[in-house]
């Protein structure tokens, strides 16, 4: 069965640090997102991309964090410096936009933890 | 503003009896509505989703919702939990008119006791 994949799975790092996260989501799939959850809490959007295009970062912070999705296929979400408050599980999801079910599928996700 | 609220942080049951999660949730558009299911340090699998039609709604492990637009309510059943049911369970809504992006209520941890 297709799978979202993620990597790494534990991140530890120290803040000021730099730090990223990629994601291949299922083959196919225009639609891929990065939600943020902090323990505890639902998980939160930070960024939507539609093939390459960025359809919605409203919620990421632009002065930290940034996300590619250069060829339409895998992402990266970097984060640069890493702050305390960043330690959470970040999620990668994709979805049909020919099927359009509105399913996210999500990968395991990258947990990271910031000292 | 979209919002998703699952009133219950925490709720325990026994083994072998019935289970009720509550799901709330204001949205501008033609909701579609999910529920899915965290164990710890995991991603999210799908329980099930309800589009349009019926209301009532079949999922995967015997569980099923039902979509009140009324009540603005689609909340969560099982008849006779099992211990491996013991998980978070988040409630999301999302649509066509806001690029399908789902927004997920703060989740409910079920615990099973035997």
């Amino acid at each position: 069965e297709a799978e979202v994949a993620q990597s790494p799975r534990y991140k530890i790092t120290e803040k000021s640090q730099a730090v990223a996260f990629w994601c291949d989501p299922i083959s196919g799939h225009a639609t891929l997102y990065w939600y943020r959850q902090i323990l505890g809490q639902g998980p939160e959007l930070l960024v939507q991309f539609q093939d390459e295009s960025v359809v919605d970062d409203s919620q990421l912070p632009k002065d930290r964090f940034s996300a590619e999705r250069l060829k339409g296929v895998d992402s990266t979400l970097k984060i640069q410096p890493a702050e305390l408050g960043d330690s959470a599980m970040y999620l990668c999801a994709s979805s049909s936009t020919t099927l359009n079910t509105g399913e996210l599928f999500f990968g395991e996700g990258s947990r990271l933890t910031v000292l | 503003a979209q919002s998703v609220t699952q009133p219950d942080i925490h709720i325990t049951v026994s083994e072998g009896a019935s289970l009720e999660l509550r799901c709330n949730y204001s949205y501008g558009a033609t909701p579609y509505l999910f529920w899915y299911v965290q164990s710890p340090g995991q991603g999210l699998q799908l329980l099930l989703k309800y589009f349009s039609g019926d209301t009532l709604v079949q999922g995967i492990k015997g569980f099923e919702a039902e979509f009140k637009r009324s009540q603005s309510s689609f909340n969560l059943r099982k008849p006779s939990v099992h211990w491996s049911d013991a998980a978070e369970y988040f409630c999301a809504v999302g649509s066509m008119e806001y690029g399908n992006k789902l927004v997920f209520g703060a989740g409910t941890i079920l615990r099973v006791k035997s």
